[in-house]
């Protein structure tokens, strides 16, 4: 079974960039997360979906990232414009659902952004 | 966001000994995930808890759910070389509105 799966693994663009990163999530799992992963630090959540619909995304700062899940699937994360404070991992993980006891996350590898 | 306390911070041991680590919250929780993560990629799940008390093994790790649902460890023996990474604990619980919250990581070197 295929993981999660992330693309480009490594960005670097000027700030005031736009910049966008895609996820596949594993087969069948409804839930899927961004999370923000600065170096030396643990993740930290931006957005979560259930299937088509963001649940959670009081952690967005929306004035410059969007994200859509159009289709329950796959998912695009975008900056416009790109800061220098935005260069980190960007991390996507996915769950068969969310909020059952039981349930795990797994993640991809990671996108790393660089602002120049 | 919400981080949890995790140590120690980093550690550095001759290889062949044991590992010891410990997360702690003020939250009680349902779940308990242990995740390793090497230089340049994801964190990969180690082991998953879900029932306060439960201890769980996979190969030469060992890790508890404790029993005040506040706290998880993770015990690493005999280490080899190749365990060297950052471990990071996660936790979702009644309180934390579904979302899973990370803690700030070990960082473990074997010597070898």
């Amino acid at each position: 079974e295929a993981g999660v799966v992330q693309s480009p693994r490594y960005k670097i663009i000027e700030k005031k960039q736009p910049v966008a990163f895609w996820c596949n999530p594993i087969s069948g799992h409804n839930t899927l997360y961004w999370y923000l992963q600065n170096l030396g630090q643990g993740p930290e959540l931006l957005i979560r979906y259930e299937n088509e619909e963001a649940v959670d995304d009081s952690q967005l700062p929306k004035d410059r990232f969007s994200a859509e899940r159009l289709k329950g699937v796959d998912s695009t994360l975008k900056i416009q414009p790109a800061e220098l404070g935005d260069s980190a991992v960007y991390l996507c993980a996915s769950s068969l659902t969310s909020g059952r006891s039981g349930d795990t996350q797994y993640f991809g590898p990671g996108t790393r952004l660089t602002v120049l | 966001g919400q981080q949890l306390n995790q140590s120690p911070q980093s550690m550095f041991i001759q290889e062949g000994e044991d590992v010891s680590m410990n997360c702690t919250s003020s939250s009680i929780f349902n779940t308990w995930l242990w995740y390793k993560q090497d230089p340049g990629e994801g964190p990969v799940l180690l082991i998953a808890l879900y029932k306060a008390g439960e201890l769980t093994s996979n190969g030469r790790l060992t890790a508890q759910f404790g029993i005040t649902r506040k706290d998880s460890f993770l015990n690493i023996s005999a280490s080899i070389p190749s365990d060297v990474g950052i471990y990071f604990c996660a936790g979702q619980g009644p309180n934390t509105g579904n979302q899973f919250y990370f803690g700030t990581g070990t960082s473990l070197t074997v010597i070898p």
